[in-house]
């Protein structure tokens, strides 16, 4: 069973377009992180957000966690090629910390 | 921030051979290992958990006795792919927790069963 369902699956823009990636479960977490995922390599960690309805900046990234800690968002502005990869939400069930449940993934393409 | 290692990278083998897989924590020590199963174009699934100085904890559905898992000591931990068929290929990705629980990632080892 998939506990975190990512949308969308896949995602080609132009660069300077804008884009959200949706990250839900029907469970709370403790923490939700968001990774990137080049081909071929490890994810390499983001960010992550502990607290109902955080929203932190990491340059053009924007990421939100929803109040009742069961989604995420993340918000790419002005996208640049440099952003292809596979997008991957993570979480820590509240009552299990020690186990990372990957999300279903968003593959995104930044066209020049 | 800390380092994660794997080895090898890739590795081919053929069918009914056994393959094992190294991950390192090059600068820090970790209690705790995950092993992670990758198909293409699909997300990471976590296989077992690596407990130092105990048995590993698999996830339902992971077979214990095909996939052996050792953690002898605080920086290795090491995954055993037993008796290796087609349907085993797929990137094994290998993850150590810091003390204050971050999990960093290897860089992955790619199995190919001929």
């Amino acid at each position: 069973t998939q506990l975190l369902e990512q949308s969308p699956q896949f995602l080609s823009i132009q660069e300077g377009e804008n884009l959200t990636v949706y990250c839900n479960s029907s469970s709370v977490f403790s923490s939700l992180q968001w990774y990137r995922q080049e081909p071929g390599e490890g994810p390499v960690l983001l960010v992550t957000v502990v607290t109902g309805g955080e929203v932190k900046k990491l340059k053009r990234l924007t990421f939100q966690f929803g109040d009742a800690r069961k989604d995420s968002s993340l918000h790419i502005t002005a996208a640049q090629p440099g952003d292809t990869g596979l997008y991957l939400c993570a979480g820590v069930h509240s009552y299990n910390t020690d186990k990372l449940i990957f999300g279903t993934g968003t593959r995104l393409q930044v066209f020049p | 921030g800390a380092v994660v290692s794997q080895h090898p990278s890739r590795v081919i083998c053929k069918s009914g051979t056994s393959v094992k897989i190294e991950c390192r924590s090059l600068d820090f020590q970790a209690t705790t290992m995950f092993w992670y199963r990758q198909f293409p174009k699909q997300s990471l699934m976590l296989m077992a958990t690596s407990n130092e100085g105990s048995k590993a904890t698999y996830e339902q559905g992971v077979e214990k006795d095909k996939f052996l898992i050792n953690h002898a000591s605080l920086t290795l931990s090491t995954l055993t792919v037993t008796s290796a068929h087609p349907e085993d290929s797929s990137f094994y990705i290998c993850s150590a927790t810091s003390r204050n629980n971050e999990q960093f990632f290897g860089p992955g080892t790619r199995l190919t069963v001929l």
